[in-house]
C-alpha cells in the first residue's frame, strides 16, 4: 500500500505486557513521528525520528521506546504498559526539502485499549 | 497554560451556517498555522496552512492569522454535512529543514445537520 500505515489498527492488552506499534511509510521520507490522541489533549508528541538512527523525545516520551534502522519503519514500544497509555497512536510522515512548509502525514492510528 | 487553547465544542450548526473555529496561542515565535480535519477513526489531514499573518481563502474554506493578537480562526462557508469532523488547529515555527515540531490545539469537534 501507498502512504503511510500502521498495525494494529485495534489492539487489547493488559497492564504490564509489552506493545509494539507499527508504522510504514513508502515515501521515503526523512521525518517520522509517533502521536497519542486523548480527549482535552489533543495530538501530544512522543518521539520523532530526523533519519535512520536518529531519534529524540517528544513532549510525552516517558514509558516510550522507538527505533529506526530502516527508513521506512519507525515502530514504539511500550515497555511495560499502563492504563494510562489506553489512546489512539498516530504515526506520521514528512519530507526533508528546503526552503517551503512540509505538510505531516498521518497514518490511519492504533486505538490501543490498556486493561 | 497550554501554548494553544481550542474550544473542544462541541459545535452543532445547520446545513448552509457559518462556521467559525478559533484558536489562541502563547509562543510569539510561530509562524506557520494550520488546519487539520480528522474525520472519525481517521487521521488527521492538512485542509489549509498560512505563513505568518494574513487571510488565505480556498473554495468554502478562508483561514485567518492575526499574529499581534496571537490569534487565528477557520471560516467555513455555505456548512455541508460532509464538514462534520474535528477540526485541529497546528502550529510551528519553522518550515524547511527543520523537523516541523507541530503544536496542537486540542481539537473542535463539529456536526453539520441537515
Amino acid at each position: 500500500d501507498a502512504g503511510i500505515t500502521q498495525s494494529p489498527r485495534y489492539k487489547i492488552t493488559e497492564t504490564g505486557r509489552q506493545v509494539t506499534l507499527m508504522c510504514h511509510q513508502t515515501w521515503s521520507h526523512s521525518y517520522m513521528f509517533w502521536y497519542r490522541q486523548d480527549l482535552g489533549h489533543g495530538l501530544r508528541l512522543i518521539y520523532y525520528s530526523a533519519a535512520a538512527d536518529i531519534t529524540d523525545k517528544g513532549e510525552v516520551p516517558d514509558g516510550y521506546v522507538v527505533s529506526r534502522s530502516k527508513t521506512e519503519n519507525f515502530p514504539l514500544t511500550l515497555e511495560s504498559a499502563t492504563r494510562s497509555q489506553t489512546s489512539v497512536y498516530f504515526c506520521a510522515s514528512r519530507s526533508l526539502a528546503g526552503g517551503t512548509y512540509n505538510e505531516q502525514f498521518f497514518g490511519p492510528g492504533t486505538r490501543l485499549t490498556v486493561l | 497554560q497550554k501554548e494553544v487553547e481550542q474550544d473542544p465544542g462541541p459545535l452543532s450548526v445547520p446545513e448552509g451556517a457559518i462556521v467559525s473555529l478559533n484558536c489562541t496561542y502563547s509562543n510569539s515565535a510561530f509562524q506557520y498555522f494550520m488546519w487539520y480535519r480528522q474525520y472519525s477513526r481517521k487521521g488527521p489531514e492538512l485542509l489549509m496552512y498560512t505563513y505568518s499573518s494574513g487571510n488565505k481563502e480556498d473554495g468554502r474554506f478562508t483561514a485567518q492569522v492575526d499574529k499581534s493578537s496571537k490569534y487565528i480562526s477557520l471560516f467555513i462557508r455555505d456548512s455541508q454535512p460532509s464538514d462534520s469532523a474535528t477540526y485541529l488547529c497546528a502550529m510551528n515555527n519553522a518550515g524547511g529543514t527543520s523537523y516541523g515540531k507541530l503544536t496542537f490545539g486540542q481539537g473542535t469537534i463539529l456536526t453539520v445537520h441537515p
